[in-house]
C-alpha cells in the first residue's frame, strides 16, 4: 500500500494569515495528485488534480504546486478566512484508485 | 453539478445485523467507490466498481461486500456488523479515465454499531 503523508496534522491561524501544507508521496509510478477540501457536515470537494511535474494550479486564494521527481505537493492559502476552516486532503492516484493522506485540519480564527 | 446521494446521514445498528448502505449518482459515472474514514487516518478504500456488476477489493475489504446492479447505484453491505465497523462511510463516483478526473463525494453516513 502506498504511503501518503500530510503535514502538519493541524494548524490554527489568524484571519488574514497566509498558510501552506505539505503532501508527500512516492515519486515512482506517479500518475496524478488530487487535493480536496472537506468542511464539517459537508462532502469532500475537489480543489485540484495535477499530473505534470512543475504544475501550478490556482483557485481564488488557494494554489497548489507539484514536484513529481521528489514526491511532494504544497497547498497555499493566501489571506486565510474563517470559511477556509476545513480538513484538506491530498491523494495520489494509482491504477484507478486513490490513496489518501490523513489530512491537515485548518482552523482560522477571526 | 454532480450529485452523489447516500441514503442515510446517521445510522445505528446492532452487532450481528446485516447492514446496507446505499449510494446513488446522477452523472452516469462508470467508477464508484466506498471509503471509510476514522480519526487520524485518511480515507481508506473498501471496494470500488468500474462497471455494472464489476467490483474490486480496495485496501480494507474484510467484513464488507458490495453490489452494483445498475450503473447509478453502488451498495455497501456489512454482512454481520461488528463494533469495529463503527465509522464514517463515504461514497464517491468518477468518470472513467481517472487521470485528471476528480472524485465526487456524497455527504457520508455516520454508522454506529452497538
Amino acid at each position: 500500500i502506498l504511503n501518503v503523508e500530510q503535514s502538519p496534522q493541524s494548524l490554527h491561524v489568524q484571519e488574514g494569515d497566509s498558510t501552506n501544507f505539505t503532501c508527500s508521496f512516492p515519486s515512482s509510478n506517479f500518475y496524478a495528485l488530487h487535493w480536496y477540501r472537506w468542511e464539517t457536515a459537508k462532502s469532500p470537494e475537489a480543489l485540484f488534480v495535477m499530473t505534470l511535474n512543475g504544475d501550478e494550479k490556482k483557485k481564488g486564494r488557494i494554489s497548489a504546486t507539484l514536484n513529481t521527481k521528489e514526491g511532494y505537493s504544497y497547498l497555499y492559502i493566501k489571506g486565510s478566512q474563517p470559511e477556509d476552516s476545513a480538513t484538506y486532503l491530498c491523494a495520489t492516484e494509482y491504477g484507478n484508485k486513490l490513496v489518501f493522506g490523513a489530512g491537515t485540519i485548518l482552523r482560522v480564527k477571526s | 453539478d454532480v450529485k452523489v446521494t447516500q441514503s442515510s446521514r446517521y445510522l445505528v445498528k446492532r452487532t450481528g445485523e446485516k447492514v446496507f448502505l446505499e449510494c446513488v449518482q446522477d452523472m452516469d459515472h462508470e467508477n464508484m467507490f466506498w471509503y471509510r474514514q476514522d480519526p487520524g487516518l485518511g480515507l481508506r478504500l473498501i471496494y470500488f466498481s468500474y462497471d455494472v456488476k464489476m467490483k474490486e477489493k480496495g485496501d480494507i475489504p474484510e467484513g464488507y461486500s458490495v453490489s452494483r446492479e445498475k450503473k447509478e447505484r453502488f451498495s455497501l453491505i456489512l454482512e454481520s456488523a461488528s463494533t469495529n465497523q463503527t465509522s464514517m462511510y463515504l461514497c464517491a463516483s468518477a468518470s472513467s479515465g481517472l487521470g485528471n478526473q476528480p472524485q465526487h463525494f456524497g455527504d457520508g453516513t455516520r454508522l454506529s454499531i452497538l
